[in-house]
């Protein structure tokens, strides 16, 4: 099946600190999500993009559809204690009833 | 509160002793999917259902079944389970869309299974 290919896997930062990942496909896809997973915990929707070269911010987090429509980007600004967690991108692509999910990168931070 | 429920939370069970894990949603979604979880694989789709009576496979659905007899329930059966089905299980459920899930799942909070 498709696979996403989601990087970090892992990432340990200090509190304050900006944080970058990203998640790359060798197929297109029409929508691109990103997903937190706190501990113990189902994931939660942070952001859904529709449209390619869209930017969407919600709050201290953005992300980004690539042009190419086969990357997404997700950033966090000034990162606090409470991002930590498991984030999850997943894309769809059209005529597809499922969401494909990345592997995951784990977010620690010091504080 | 509009959430998802699953059912048991945890559980540890031997080789061959059929399982069910339940799953309910009180939001009205026509689309319900169940995934396991395992590190460094993110979250594989095993099941999911368009609509009642509506049940499809997704990636990796050997040694489970499923059912959707009604619009707010879909359990995951697991007929004969091995130890290679342990694992952290995630039901979600949507609105549906012309592609079948509006991509805006919303999960239960796990069931986490052990198969000695």
């Amino acid at each position: 099946g498709q696979q996403l290919n989601q990087s970090p896997q892992s990432m340990f930062i200090q509190e304050g600190e900006d944080v970058s990942m990203n998640c790359t496909s060798s197929s297109i896809f029409n929508t691109w999500l990103w997903y937190k997973q706190d501990p113990g915990e189902g994931p939660v929707l942070l952001i859904a993009l529709y449209k390619a070269g869209e930017l969407t911010s919600n709050g201290r987090l953005t992300a980004q559809f690539g042009i190419t429509r086969k990357d997404s980007f997700l950033n966090i600004s000034a990162s606090i204690p409470s991002d930590v967690g498991i984030y999850f991108c997943a894309g769809q692509d059209q005529g597809a009833q499922k969401l494909v999910f990345g592997q995951g990168t784990r977010l620690t931070i010091n504080p | 509160e509009a959430q998802v429920t699953q059912n048991p939370r945890y559980l540890i069970t031997v080789t061959g002793k059929k399982l069910t894990v339940t799953c309910s949603q009180n939001m009205n979604h026509e689309y319900m999917s169940w995934y396991r979880q395992d590190p460094g694989l993110g979250l594989r789709q095993i099941y999911y259902s368009m609509n009642v009576e509506v049940t499809d496979k997704g990636d990796v659905p050997e040694g489970y079944k499923v059912s959707r007899k009604e619009k707010r329930n879909f359990p995951l059966i697991l007929e004969s389970p091995s130890p290679n089905q342990t694992s952290l299980y995630f039901c979600a459920s949507s609105l549906s869309s012309a592609q079948g899930t509006s991509g805006e799942l919303f999960f239960g909070e796990g069931s986490r299974l052990t198969v000695l």
